[in-house]
């Protein structure tokens, strides 16, 4: 892998579906795995900072795993609600603070 | 909350002219960074700064471009000559301390129209 790439572009879900979603990332020089939630017209949210392999964060119902030797993180909403709807982002650090994004997942939440 | 703010939200100028895009990093950070997207691509890092001089830039931030701190809140990204190419979203973003542990927060962007 040469870039970070994030699969799915983007999913559909029912209000209370738990959904995950993947960045992957080249795996050498690696410090640090940002995630970002995006909603439209609004400033994109951190939402972890990551730098160790076998790393795991949460905050409310989103967690994310990081595994550096392999270049993947998992991103994990459970019980999805529509206020979850957003774009996520994450984002590669190669210890010059000069963040390389994916093209993130759009997430949509039915109510 | 203390937020990263930037102004104009939206800017539309004619190509070759001059554009300065302001922002205002939250209040105790150190780092500053200015990144853009254009429509449909991914965001890519532009410049970052730190202790009043560049730290990093990327192939994008050539001559036509420069960063400035003209005073003790706000953090600047000129534009001398816009090309139609340099329309995009241009976010800034700030962190508190300089490790790669910090989080870059973002301000809410500046959308540039080049005519």
């Amino acid at each position: 892998i040469l870039n970070v790439e994030q699969s799915p572009q983007s999913l559909h879900v029912q209000e209370g579906d738990s959904t995950n979603f993947t960045c992957s990332f080249p795996s050498s020089n690696f410090y640090a795995l940002h995630w970002y939630r995006w909603e439209t017209a609004k400033s994109p949210e951190a939402l972890f900072v990551m730098t160790l392999n076998g790393d795991e964060k949460k905050k409310g119902r989103i967690s994310a795993t990081l595994n550096t030797k392999e270049g993947y993180s998992y991103l994990y909403i459970k019980g999805s609600q529509p206020e979850d709807s957003a774009t996520y982002l994450c984002a590669r650090d190669t210890g010059r603070r000069a963040l390389t994004f994916g093209s993130g997942t759009r997430l949509q939440v039915q109510p | 909350e203390p937020e990263v703010t930037q102004t104009p939200s939206h800017q539309v100028t004619q190509m070759g002219q001059e554009v300065i895009l302001r922002c205002v990093p939250i209040s105790n950070h150190l780092y500053f960074y200015w990144y853009r997207q254009i429509l449909g691509q991914k965001v890519e890092f532009l410049v970052s700064f730190y202790n009043n001089e560049i730290s990093e830039k990327s192939e994008i931030f050539d001559d036509q471009f420069s960063v400035e701190r003209p005073d003790g809140s706000n953090f600047t990204l000129k534009i001398r000559s816009t090309k139609l190419e340099d329309s995009a979203m241009y976010f800034c973003a700030s962190s508190e301390g300089t490790g790669v542990t910090y989080e870059q927060y973002f301000g809410p962007g500046t959308r540039l129209t080049v005519t």
